[in-house]
């Protein structure tokens, strides 16, 4: 399976506190995407980082990115309850046209406690 | 408008039923995927239009046929499903990797469970 992992399973945490989950994928990557889905809905994108960049900031989000290692984590500074929700890691197999397959990651469950 | 609109948000059939889930896009993204996802699970691909062609079919079993009659538009017909049918159907549409863009926007799913 091409599936990549991510840990921790589930992680729950204080508002305020930070959460970082971790991603590893297993082939070589154009660019690496974070997304979130809240409980039973559709995912929301969150943040790209092309293989060429070791990190990259957005408001409370920071992702790194080790290409020798093939890994990737996300760090979501000051939590807050409404950031509960799963997170996926995802890899770009691009296919020509206009066709891009991600291959997800296992997710990460955040529960934020108020 | 950065909107994928999926209908029904959800539904229940029959074994024997025929229905169809539908997915919208009006930001002139040229590729549109459906997935199924399972509780606890991430996202399953099952087919991709690239410019309303069938560009991706991950093996699907012919009870689910896909459709693509314009741009905008994404259909999944559904028919004699079995209860382990019973997912959340995502639709998500994308520009395209020749723009330099890989992001998928996401519909909010719909909920279906065969009875």
């Amino acid at each position: 399976s091409q599936q990549g992992e991510e840990d921790p399973q589930a992680l729950s945490i204080q508002e305020g506190e930070n959460a970082t989950m971790n991603c590893s994928y297993k082939t070589s990557i154009n660019n690496l995407q974070w997304y979130r889905q809240n409980s039973g809905r559709g995912l929301v994108h969150l943040i790209l980082i092309r293989s060429n960049e070791r990190e990259k900031h957005s408001g409370r989000l920071r992702v790194t990115l080790d290409t020798s290692k093939k890994s990737s984590s996300l760090l979501i500074t000051a939590s807050r309850a409404a950031d509960t929700a799963s997170y996926f890691c995802a890899t770009v197999l691009p296919y020509g046209g206009a066709t891009n397959k991600l291959i997800f990651g296992t997710g990460t469950l955040l529960a934020v406690q108020p | 408008d950065t909107e994928v609109t999926q209908t029904p948000k959800h539904l229940v059939m029959g074994m024997t039923n025929k229905k169809s889930l539908k997915c919208e896009q009006h930001m002139g993204h040229r590729a549109m995927y459906w997935y199924k996802q399972k509780a606890k699970k991430p996202p399953e691909l099952m087919f991709v239009y690239s410019y309303e062609k069938l560009s991706i079919n991950e093996s699907v079993p012919s009870r689910f046929s896909p459709e693509c009659p314009n741009s905008s538009l994404l259909n999944l017909h559904l028919h004699a499903l079995q209860p382990e049918d019973s997912a959340l159907y995502l639709c998500a549409s994308s520009q395209g990797g020749g723009t330099g863009r890989y992001e998928q926007y996401f519909g909010p799913g719909t909920r279906l469970t065969v009875t």
